[in-house]
């Protein structure tokens, strides 16, 4: 079964650029989440997207946005780019639905990410 | 307050040996996940193991135990026989049910702890 696919690995852009992430999921899951990891900050949960739905969103300015298809890939896009933006970001998908205890144990998988350096 | 906390930021370890890493978090959720990952060099994450708030036993996966105590709020990874090939970063995440419920499969993590496995 093939893995989370993260396209591309690396990215180089400069401040005020835009930049769009791409993330196929495995076979099957629908929920897909988009993390950003930094040294200072870590780990840090930006949104998450279920059935072309976004269910929550982290902490992050409007610059960050994404969306999902029907297919369950999902895009995330950064705009008018800053230096701090330089991150790998992380993109992470699972099967979605909860049971009946309102949670579920199935892990997120999460591909290899793509690092983003801002010049 | 920090809702995942590890406490240590780096330890040696000799191969062979076991090593536990600390994980204790913070919630006011019934139900909830922890989750332990592993992220190498290269930046892919790792699942490693799941313990569930109601799962009555530790979780344990191949060489990956987990040391789950509810009333403390601990959730700690135990490494048997490490190998070389187990140096990297370990997380340790949580997903609270209001989390799925209201917002799907967020996931908080602790700021890390770096595991080097000495020959």
């Amino acid at each position: 079964k093939a893995g989370v696919t993260q396209t591309p690995r690396y990215l180089i852009k400069t401040r005020g650029q835009q930049v769009t992430l791409s993330c196929s999921p495995i076979s099957g899951h629908r929920s897909v989440s988009w993390y950003q990891q930094t040294p200072g900050q870590g780990l840090q949960f930006l949104f998450e997207y279920f059935s072309e739905t976004q269910r929550n969103k982290g902490n992050f300015p409007g610059r960050f946005s994404g969306r999902q298809f029907s297919n369950s890939r999902s895009e995330m896009n950064v705009s008018t780019l800053e230096l701090g933006d330089s991150a790998l970001y992380l993109c992470a998908s699972s099967y979605g639905p909860s049971n009946d205890r309102g949670y579920s144990n199935q892990p997120q998988h999460f591909g290899d990410g793509t690092r983003l350096s801002i010049l | 307050a920090q809702k995942i906390t590890q406490t240590q930021p780096g330890m040696f370890v000799q191969e062979k040996e076991a090593v536990t890493l600390d994980c204790t978090y913070d919630t006011s959720d019934q139900s909830y996940g922890l989750f332990w990952y592993k992220q190498p060099s290269s930046g892919e994450m790792i699942f490693l193991i799941y313990q569930g708030s109601y799962d009555e036993q530790n979780a344990t996966e191949g060489r990956y135990s987990l040391n789950f105590q509810k009333a403390r709020k601990s959730a700690n990874l135990v490494i048997s026989a490490s190998q070389l090939g187990d140096s990297a970063m370990y997380f340790c995440a949580m997903r609270e049910a209001s989390s799925i419920k209201a917002a799907g499969n967020k996931l908080t993590f602790g700021g890390g702890t770096r595991v080097l496995v000495k020959p």
